[in-house]
């Protein structure tokens, strides 16, 4: 069975440009997370997806936004970029919800951006 | 709010033990977490323990829960230089939503 897919695996943009990145969920998966992680800040919860749904969201600005489609792929877009948005951004799926001791959340290798 | 901390860096030789600890604030976290990620990969789930749990062993892993004291710890017996990788605590307190430490990086010397 194929591993959680993130694309692309790296990313230059420039500030002010906006960025779309892409997660595929192991097949079966229906609940999509994605994190940023930087080295000052640890891994911090952007938000989670069932079924096209958006259940919970982290404490990011309005230029965060994600959606999921109906075969579970999930993409996450961050508008006008800034360079505190250099990061790895990662991508994790489970079967239902992201927490459960039979859910174990399944991560991406990550999209690692960089914001010139 | 919620928040998980761990120290930032542990060196150990090989064939000791390696302890990582880590602490929570959220008295209300049912699942407790250990990943580990190697670099330029993702996370990988190590173990995990449920708050009604004192510990848990796989193999090299032991992981204890002082639920008083919202304190978690992670054994790793015979550490060997495969070990080398960054380590993070997680718990989940429910809402869909997982908090993560900021991962303690583990150097095994030769």
């Amino acid at each position: 069975k194929a591993g959680v897919t993130q694309t692309p695996r790296y990313l230059i943009k420039t500030r002010g440009q906006q960025v779309t990145l892409s997660c595929s969920p192991i097949s079966g998966h229906r609940s999509v997370s994605w994190y940023q992680q930087t080295p000052g800040q640890g891994l911090q919860f952007l938000f989670e997806y069932f079924s096209e749904t958006q259940r919970n969201k982290g404490n990011f600005p309005g230029r965060f936004s994600g959606r999921q489609f109906s075969n579970s792929r999930s993409e996450m877009n961050v508008s006008t970029l800034e360079l505190g948005d250099s990061a790895l951004y990662l991508c994790a799926s489970s079967l239902t919800t992201s927490g459960s001791s039979t859910d174990t959340q399944y991560f991406g290798p990550g999209t690692r951006l960089t914001v010139l | 709010g919620e928040d998980v901390e761990q120290s930032l860096f542990l060196s150990v030789r090989e064939g000791d033990s390696s302890v990582i600890n880590c602490t929570y604030t959220d008295s209300s976290s049912t699942y407790l977490y250990w990943y580990k990620q190697e670099p330029g990969a993702g996370l990988q789930l190590l173990t995990y323990i449920f708050s009604n749990m004192d510990m848990k062993q796989d193999q090299r892993l032991t992981v204890l829960l002082n639920k008083k004291d919202k304190h978690l710890s992670l054994r790793i017996a015979d550490t060997q230089t495969g070990d080398s990788a960054i380590y993070f605590c997680a718990v989940y307190t429910g809402g869909f939503k997982t908090i993560f430490g900021a991962g303690t990086r583990l150097f095994v010397k030769a």
